[in-house]
Formats: C-alpha cells, structure tokens, sequence
C-alpha cells in the first residue's frame, strides 16, 4: 500500500521556524519528483516547492523563495520542508505529492499537516 | 506561467444526473492536463491525467476531454460521494505546476 505520511505541522508564532517531514512507502521514492502543496482555509492549492529525484532541480514559488528549504532523503524515503521567517499567510495544510514522471501530475498524496502561524 | 480557470465556482445537480465541469488554460498546455477530486477533510486524489485517461481505480463515470487550451470533466449519473471540490491541474509548463481554483459540486 502507497503512503505518504507527513508531520511536523503545529501552532508557531509569527517570524518562527518549523520542519515538515513527509514519509514515503509502498513504492519507489527515489523515481518520483516530490512537491509540497498547501491549501489555506477554505482557499484553492498553491505548489510551494518541489525537488526531482536526484535533488538536481529545486523550485520554489515566489511567495516563499528565501525562506523554504525543501530537501529530501532517498534513503530513508523521506521528504522535508524547512520553513523560516514564517507569516501568517504561510498558515495552511501542507501535502507532500509524488509526480512519477517529473513535470507531470501527483497520484500519491499524504493526508495533509496543519500549520498555524498566530502569535 | 499559466493561469488556469475553472468554471462554474459551484455547480448544483441533482444526484443521478450529470455534471460538466470546466477548465481553461491561458494559453495551449496541450493534453497536459489533470483533474482531482477532493472531499471535506482530504487530500485530493487523481482522476484524470493525461486530459482523458482515467486514473487507477476511477469509476468509468468519470471522464475527460479536451486539449490546448479548453478541458472538461464529466460525472455521469452522479453518485453521493461525488459531490466534492474538483480541481484542474497543468503541467505542460513547469515549473510551476499550476491549479485551477476549484469547482464545488453540491447537491441540488
């Protein structure tokens, strides 16, 4: 069975720090591109950053460009996201997703972590 | 990058009968197109790739059309568990992947 396993996600204060981790299983990690993905409230799905197979290729959008770290460990199967100098628009569920193909579309998804940026 | 846009915001059906959701892109993506579907409380989860191919475990009353720049999702007979976000999704041009806004399907 396919799992994507995030955490990490929790309450933090404006301009504070936090790491999400996104744990894979049930296929092969080291193929697929992996991108995090978050929804605010009620709000539509934005690509926050997203990393190829390798690590050779990093994107990140501009609205978090300077402050995200997305890494990843294919050893370990795993998928983080380094997120500094927090804002309060930065609240939202974050998803890891695997694209099989690279620049293509996700069929894996994790069920999501909520992070709350509030003071 | 491309913008995409979604048509209707809210599209209201009566279950058994069916739905036509769209989606256009600002310029030609192609066949490069994704639809997902995501119900309150979940992640979203693949329907169609490729602007026509039905996911693993799609019920075939899900089915896409479309290429360049103007896609549509259909729900034949439209079953309860369907009502729920539909999202479109490019990826002909990346980065970034771009999302259409949604449309909510709700029960007439």
């Amino acid at each position: 069975e396919v799992q994507l396993v995030e955490s990490g996600g929790g309450l933090v204060k404006p301009g504070g720090s936090l790491r999400l981790s996104c744990a894979a299983s049930g296929f092969t990690f080291n193929t697929y591109t992996m991108t995090w993905v978050r929804q605010a409230p009620g709000k539509g799905l934005e690509c926050v950053s997203s990393i190829s197979r390798s690590s050779s290729y990093i994107y990140y959008a501009d609205s978090v460009k300077g402050r995200f770290t997305i890494s990843r460990d294919n050893a370990k199967d795993s998928l983080y996201l380094q997120m500094n100098s927090l804002r309060a628009e930065d609240s939202a569920v974050y998803y890891c997703a695997g694209d099989p193909y690279s620049s293509s579309f996700f069929d894996y998804w994790g069920q999501g972590t909520l992070v709350t940026v509030s003071s | 990058e491309i913008v995409m846009t979604q048509s209707p915001a809210t599209l209201s059906v009566s279950p058994g009968e069916r739905a036509t959701l769209s989606c256009r892109a600002s310029q030609s993506v192609s066949s490069n197109l994704a639809w997902y579907q995501q119900r309150p409380g979940q992640a979203p989860r693949l329907l169609i790739y490729g602007a026509s191919t039905r996911a693993t475990d799609i019920p075939a009353r899900f089915s896409g059309s479309g290429s360049g720049t103007e896609f549509t999702l259909t729900i034949s007979s439209l079953q309860s568990e369907d009502f729920a976000v539909y999202y479109c999704q490019q990826y002909n041009n990346w980065p970034p992947y771009t999302f259409g806004q949604g449309t909510k399907l709700e029960i007439k």
